[in-house]
Order: structure tokens, then sequence, then C-alpha cells
């Protein structure tokens, strides 16, 4: 069974900094990419990025690039989201999402973790 | 980047009822179209992907159908358990942008 499990979500101060991190269990993690996405409370699903199953390949929503890094530890089966410089419009719940198929296609996500709330506020 | 944008953006029909939601995406997708349901309090789950394909354990009242630019998500008879919002995805390439989504209700 597939198990996506996020963490570092906290309340942090507009301008901060904040690390997420996804443990991946019940897949072979290392041939599958990897997304971020999230919902602020009440609200929509934003795509937020997109990694490669080798890590060498990024992608970033308008509204986080150049402030969001994704990566990715192949061999401690899990996926980080490096949140800097963070505004009030990045308060939301954080969801690790894993493509459908593993390889270097275009898939849709098939599973979900649970989410990790970030909230910025003074 | 491409838009998504789903209508209408909320929806109340009574069980039985055939359901339409459509989504029009700003340029072609080649068909790279995915639909997800979200019910309160849950994180979504695949419906559809490649405009028309039921995703597995996915009941068969659900269909989808497009191609190009314009998708629907068709219910043929609403449950009470399809209670949700619903949201289509671009995900041909990134930014893999999702709609706005579509809250579906029981009259």
């Amino acid at each position: 069974e597939v198990q996506l499990v996020e963490s570092g979500g906290v309340v942090v101060q507009p301008g901060g900094s904040l690390r997420l991190s996804c443990a991946a269990s019940g897949f072979t993690f290392d041939d599958y990419a990897m997304n971020w996405v999230r919902q602020a409370p009440g609200k929509g699903l934003e795509w937020v990025s997109l990694i490669s199953w080798e890590g060498g390949r990024t992608y970033y929503a308008d509204s986080v690039k150049g402030r969001f890094t994704v990566s990715r530890r192949n061999t401690k089966n899990s996926l980080y989201l490096q949140m800097n410089s963070l505004r009030a419009e990045d308060t939301a719940f954080y969801y690790c999402a894993k493509d459908k198929y593993g390889g270097s296609g275009s898939y849709p996500i098939d599973s979900w973790g649970q989410g990790t709330l970030v909230t910025v506020s003074s | 980047d491409i838009q998504m944008t789903q209508s209408p953006s909320s929806l109340s029909a009574s069980v039985g009822d055939r359901v339409t939601i459509t989504c029009r995406a700003s340029q072609g997708i080649n068909n790279y179209l995915a639909w997800y349901q979200q019910k309160p309090g849950k994180v979504p789950e695949l419906l559809i992907y490649a405009a028309s394909t039921l995703q597995s354990g996915v009941p068969s009242r659900f269909s989808g159908s497009g191609s190009g630019t314009d998708f629907t998500l068709t219910i043929s008879s609403l449950q009470p358990e399809d209670v949700a919002t619903y949201y289509c995805q671009n995900y041909n390439n990134a930014p893999r942008t999702f709609g706005q989504g579509t809250k579906l209700e029981i009259k």
C-alpha cells in the first residue's frame, strides 16, 4: 500500500523559511516523479511543483518560482520542499503526491498524503 | 501557461439526476486531462485520466469525454455519496494546473 507522510508544517512569520518533508513507502520511490500540491483552507487545489524520478528536472508554479525548491533523496525514499521568503498567501495544506506511472512521461496523480499545514502569520 | 476553467462553480442536483461538469483549457492539452473528486475533509482522489479512462475502483456512473481544449465529466445517476468538489487538471506539461473546482450538492 502506498503511503505518503508529510511533515514540517508550522506557523512561520512572513519572510521566513521552512522545509517540508515527505516520507514515501509502499512503492519503488525512485521510479516515480513526485508533486507538491497545496490547498488554502476552504479553497481549491493549486499545483506547486514537480520533480522527475531521478531529480534532474524540476518545475514550479509561477506563484512560487524563485522562492521554493523541490528536491528528493531516493536513497531515503524522501521528498522535500524548501520554502523561502514566505508570504501570507502561502498559507495552506501542502500535499505530497505521486504520479500514477513511473518514468519520464506525463501522468496524473494517483496517491496523496494527508497534508501538512503551513501558516504564514506574524 | 495553460489556464483551466471549470463550469459551473457550484451545482445542486437531485439524486438520480444526470450531472455534467465542463472544463476548458486555454490551449490544446492532447487529452492529458484528469478529473479528481474531493469529499469534505478528505484528500482528492483520481476519478478519470486521459480524458476518458476510468480509474480502477471508480463507479461506472462516472464518465469523461472531450479532446483538445473542451472536456466533460458526467455522472449518469447522482448518488448521495457523490457530494464533493470536483477538479480537472492539465498534466500535459508543467505547470500542471487545476481548474478552480465545482462544488456538487444534493438538492
